[in-house]
């Protein structure tokens, strides 16, 4: 089945770091790739939808300077939440999905912890 | 209120017994997807329902698609305490856009 590797799994920084999460599509190729955020026994709240080599449309009220989201192919896409501060410490997840009409195929997370 | 509502919020049943839960939307969908999600894990795809397509099978999994009510139901069959977890669907529309509902956390006791 087709298969997202998502990393690191677990973060756990200062705040004003900078940090980059991979989500990887391993056996197909990703023409969207979604980033979400969940806070605890919440649902997935879409941040952004990425597309291959064109810039990440962001959902209203994430910040694009904030949350910076790089799609340079079709197996790869990176967030980098910059400057991270206490209030960004959430679970994020991305997905991939090879079409429209296709399900998303999820990452397995990544804990951010910024204190 | 928001598309891809589910209730109920939280459904507890013993091993060995059905559970049911539900999705409601309120605009045009491309598809619905079902998806389970254990704690502090990413979400699995268990079942994708096509607009024209009114129920599909997945082992002890039926989903059911009702358009003209615009809700979905999700049933487990002889449910085992590995189903334990929470269950979201996720609407798609024809402009790729996908809403996720709250999702239904289900306990299955033994």
């Amino acid at each position: 089945g087709a298969v997202v590797s998502q990393h690191p799994s677990w973060v756990i920084c200062k705040s004003g770091t900078s940090v980059k999460i991979e989500c990887r599509s391993l056996d197909f190729q990703a023409t969207t790739m979604f980033w979400y955020r969940q806070f605890p026994k919440q649902s997935l709240m879409l941040m952004a939808t990425s597309n291959e080599g064109s810039k990440a449309t962001y959902e209203q009220g994430v910040e694009k300077d904030k949350f910076l989201i790089n799609h340079a192919s079709l197996t790869l896409s990176t967030l980098t939440v910059t400057s991270a501060h206490p209030e960004d410490s959430s679970f994020y997840i991305c997905s991939a999905m090879a079409d429209s009409n296709q399900p998303q195929h999820f990452g397995d997370g990544t804990r951010l912890s910024i204190l | 209120s928001q598309q891809g509502e589910e209730d109920p919020q939280a459904l507890s049943i013993q091993e060995g017994e059905n559970a049911t839960m539900n999705c409601s939307y309120k605009t045009s969908i491309n598809n619905l997807q079902w998806y389970r999600q254990n704690s502090g894990r990413g979400l699995v795809h268990l079942i994708l329902i096509r607009s024209n397509e009114r129920e599909k099978h997945s082992g002890r999994l039926r989903v059911t698609l009702d358009t003209s009510k615009k809700s979905s139901s999700l049933l487990i069959t002889a449910s085992r305490a590995a189903d334990t977890a929470s269950y979201f669907c996720a609407t798609e529309d024809y402009g790729q856009n996908f809403v996720f509902g709250p999702g239904t956390r289900l306990s299955v006791l033994p």
